[in-house]
């Protein structure tokens, strides 16, 4: 199985940036795609797609959010933080099964 | 607008069963593989099990492999999973995602409880 790794918690300032890290067992790239897609959950919420394939936006996902990485290193980016933003983020992968998630980053105010 | 929509969850004993479903509209439900997805819990999230569009291929968690079973009516435009053998541990909130090949989970619905427990 494809292990996905994250830091269990990141503290933010707001207007700041955050970068949430997302490190795999195993390469997770096919063909010059990234199988590492990006989720937001907010507390009572479902789970929210925010970037696919490493790098694309998602629709309707604001530009503040972005992805970058390959391989087994992905990092997503949230700059400027806005306060609507804390929440938990997980990353996926999608290039083996079982179908795999990281642990999840809970993003704090500080 | 795509809407999923889970039902069956509830208060199970241990060692029994249960049928959750997932009424899906908005899209071409017979076009697009679908998957269950759940979470424990306070804890994170753990894929379960998905189906392609034609039912041709299916994938199990090893965590549930033997005891549940993913399945779909297309002409009901609903996704279905068979829960047998309960245990504990299988207590958590049950999402359907639509999903197909090697794409993200796109769309989720809002859940449905199940709680395993005497």
């Amino acid at each position: 199985d494809i292990v996905l790794t994250q830091s269990p918690a990141l503290t933010v300032s707001l207007e700041q940036r955050a970068t949430i890290s997302c490190k795999t067992s195993q390469n997770v790239d096919n063909y010059g795609i990234s199988y590492m897609h990006w989720y937001q959950q907010k507390p009572g919420q479902q789970p929210k797609l925010l970037i696919y394939e490493g790098s694309n936006l998602a629709s309707g996902i604001p530009a503040r959010f972005s992805g970058s990485g390959s391989g087994t290193d992905f990092t997503l980016t949230i700059d400027p933080v806005e306060a609507d933003d804390i929440a938990t983020y997980y990353c996926q992968q999608s290039k083996d099964y079982p179908r795999t998630f990281g642990g999840g980053t809970k993003l704090e105010l500080k | 607008e795509v809407q999923l929509v889970e039902s069956g969850g509830g208060l199970v004993q241990p060692g029994r069963s249960l049928k959750l479903s997932c009424l899906a509209s908005g899209f071409t439900f017979s076009n697009y593989g679908m998957n269950w997805i759940r979470q424990a819990p306070g804890k994170g999230l753990e894929w379960v099990a998905s189906i392609s569009s034609s039912s041709s291929y299916i994938y199990y968690a090893d965590t549930v492999k033997g005891r549940f079973t993913i399945s779909r009516d297309n002409a009901k435009n609903t996704l279905y999973l068979q829960m047998t053998s309960l245990r504990s541990e299988d207590t958590a909130l049950y999402y359907c995602a639509r999903g197909i090949t090697n794409k993200p989970f796109a769309y989720w619905g809002q859940g449905t409880l199940v709680t395993v427990s005497s």
